[in-house]
């Protein structure tokens, strides 16, 4: 089973600035890996799957990246909307999540 | 726009079972392709695979809730059901069902991603 660890576990940014979420598999793992965004009482909505594309309708200031076992998040200029937790996941296992807060 | 719904009790004693169903709308389970997933949530917690079923009936379950689990699912009525048996308090969470395009090879067949999930339903182990 692969193991995914994100960080960091928290984020304090300010809207406007840029977020660099990373997410490292325990193993080398295909391009198969999927972002989510998880709003308090909300599901989880898939932001960016096969590593770098992005879901419908998510904005393009959110673009995943990596390979091997070290992939990112990166969201280029964040909205007031954008704080939240993030998660990755491959293929049963999520990342523990990073929570994304306004500084 | 495909939507899924849970359904089911909120609140169930330990040692007892816990049922839920997911209505799919927007989609036919029946025209293949996807694999019909439950996730849990608990609470303030992350993400925790369930379980899937194909719409041929083909399962694959989380190995360390393999011996409680039955994933059912019903064509006719475009839903899909899950069935955790002997639950305990650490059984409660939130479950969500989602929809995962799989990707397989020879000799297995694994979610690539999931969307859409359903807006999830809160069930409390409890006496």
């Amino acid at each position: 089973e692969t193991v995914l660890t994100q960080s960091p576990a928290t984020l304090s940014l300010s809207p406007g600035e840029r977020a660099t979420l990373s997410c490292r598999a325990s193993q080398s793992v295909s391009s198969f890996l999927a972002w989510y965004q998880q709003k308090p009482g909300q599901a989880p909505r898939l932001l960016i799957y096969d590593t770098s594309n992005r879901a419908t309708g998510i904005p393009a200031r959110f673009s995943g990246s990596g390979s091997g076992t070290d992939f990112t998040l990166t969201i280029s200029s964040l909205e007031p909307e954008d704080f939240a937790v993030y998660y990755c996941q491959y293929p049963y296992s999520f990342g523990q999540g990073t929570k994304l807060e306004i500084k | 726009q495909v939507q899924l719904q849970e359904s089911g009790p909120g609140l169930v004693k330990p040692s007892q079972t816990l049922s839920l169903t997911c209505a799919v709308s927007g989609d036919s389970i029946s025209s293949g392709g996807y694999y019909w997933s439950w996730i849990r949530q608990h609470p303030g917690k992350g993400l925790e695979w369930i379980g899937y079923i194909y719409y041929s009936g083909r399962t694959n379950y989380n190995p360390s809730l393999k011996s409680r689990i039955t994933i059912s699912v019903d064509t006719s009525k475009n839903h899909f059901s899950l069935r955790l048996n002997s639950v305990t308090a650490a059984d409660t969470a939130v479950y969500y069902c989602a929809r995962a395009l799989g990707y397989c090879t020879t000799t297995r067949c694994d979610p690539r991603w999931f969307d859409p999930w359903g807006q999830g339903t809160l069930v409390t182990v409890s006496s």
